[in-house]
């Protein structure tokens, strides 16, 4: 079944506890990305990464790492987590940027206190 | 994003009865796609739509494009519990990643 896999679903942290949400696909898409969804702002792009080892900023890249070491793999790293990184992550996969259909992870929700 | 905007911002509907949800962009868009996500999870793609004119379908759900592919609407017909969610057009501009629209929540009433 072709999906897009992150890990965990939920995750309660403390301030400047360093911190991983994983992302896998399975469909050898090239173009992966990360989003935060808050109300009243809507879903907003974090990073992205058109191919292996080539990644890029989206809109609110600040506190945020990635990496793109293999193509199914692309974790979003939080280095120094704070409160204002509270949020719904979702990340996503699809064959090319902006052409086809892109499937989104079930999401990640994160609380840091 | 400031480049597309949704109306209405929220919608409830009886079951049975037919809505349409619009999506507005300030630009030209290059693709337009639509999903819907259901409270608190993922998004789930309905469709793609890019050429001015093209009207796509699937199951009681309708989307169009208009010609000079500035706006779209998502027509739903013979409501039912299950289309509610949230509803969001996304939209790819030349040189800029992707974007999403603020979203329209829908209920239905059964």
């Amino acid at each position: 079944e072709a999906q897009v896999t992150q890990n965990p679903r939920y995750l309660i942290t403390v301030t400047g506890k360093k911190l991983t949400v994983t992302c896998s696909q399975n469909m050898n898409h090239e173009y992966m990305s990360w989003y935060r969804q808050d109300p009243g702002l809507g879903l907003r792009q974090i990073y992205y990464s058109m191919n292996v080892e080539v990644t890029d900023k989206g809109d609110v890249p600040e506190g945020y790492k990635v990496s793109r070491k293999e193509k199914r793999n692309f974790p979003l790293i939080l280095e120094s987590p704070s409160p204002n990184q509270t949020s719904l992550y979702f990340c996503a996969s699809s064959v090319l940027q902006g052409t086809t259909e892109a499937f989104f992870g079930q999401g990640t929700r994160l609380t840091v206190v | 994003s400031q480049e597309l905007e949704q109306s209405p911002q929220s919608l409830i509907v009886q079951e049975g009865k037919n809505l349409t949800i619009n999506c507005t962009s300030s630009k030209t868009l290059y693709g337009l796609y639509w999903y819907k996500q259901k409270y608190g999870e993922g998004l789930i793609f309905l469709m793609m739509l890019q050429k001015g004119g093209e009207e796509k379908s699937h199951e009681k759900i309708t989307a169009k494009l208009d010609e000079k592919k500035q706006q779209s609407s998502l027509h739903i017909t013979a409501s039912q519990p299950s289309h509610a969610g949230i509803y969001l057009c996304g939209a790819v501009y030349i040189g800029q990643n992707f974007v999403f629209g603020p979203g329209t929540r829908l209920s239905v009433l059964p």
